[in-house]
């Protein structure tokens, strides 16, 4: 157990639709990180942020946004979905440059 | 091209062999990770190193960094040890945004036969 934790575990929507994801970071980390798993892409990097303000942006869409709130969770929204985003979501936190996966979520576009 | 290759893609071993698997990165880095994802999905960090040598158990990762190459050696493996493995770098310059964030290999799926 990495003291990361990710709800829901799975997500079935339909295209069009609009999500959140929620990630809570383990005790004392400041940095959250969001990625995303697909079968042709492999891990990607999505976005950062630390200590609630966004620190790297990485292949997000502009359909996805994200947050970090004063308690340092965080909520990955994505909007308007299509087929393709159909992925396993992992969320990481860290204090220094060590990152702690969550179980992440497997959101299902149908 | 990919700025993080492993190989091999898939690796089938036998009980008790002595695995390898290789990285090779084409960008500066400041760190590698090697990370292990089982079959349920969950991600598990094995190692982060800059430099040389690290153990832990029957894990073993090593990195040169003047080649760009790192590899990550299991002893006596199990069936348990059944997962992908994940090499990440940790890249200096900014590529596609992700300055001083990570970049993943495709992995390699490892299935140990008892």
């Amino acid at each position: 157990d990495s003291g990361v934790t990710q709800t829901p575990k799975h997500l079935i929507t339909a295209t069009g639709q609009r999500v959140t994801l929620r990630c809570s970071p383990r005790s004392g980390d400041l940095s959250v990180y969001w990625y995303q798993q697909s079968l042709d892409q492999g891990l990607q990097f999505l976005i950062q942020y630390y200590n609630g303000e966004e620190r790297a942006k990485g292949n997000i869409l502009e359909r996805f946004s994200a947050q970090q709130f004063p308690d340092l969770h965080s909520e990955l929204n994505l909007s308007s979905l299509e087929l393709g985003d159909s992925a396993l979501y992992f969320c990481a936190s860290s204090l220094g440059n060590e990152q702690f996966f969550g179980p992440g979520t497997r959101l299902t576009v149908l | 091209k990919n700025e993080v290759e492993q190989s091999p893609q898939n690796l089938t071993a036998q009980e008790g062999e002595f695995i390898t698997i290789n990285c090779s990165y084409s960008v500066g880095i400041s760190a590698l990770h090697w990370l292990q994802q089982h079959p349920g999905g969950g991600i598990v960090s094995l190692f982060m190193l800059s430099s040389g040598k690290k153990k832990h158990g029957r894990l073993i990762a090593t990195i040169n960094i003047q080649e760009k190459h790192s590899s990550l050696h299991i002893t006596a493996s199990h069936p348990r040890d059944s997962a992908v493995y994940i090499c990440a770098v940790r890249s200096w310059v900014n590529y596609g945004g992700s300055q001083g964030n990570l970049i993943f290999g495709k992995g390699t799926k490892l299935s140990v036969k008892p």
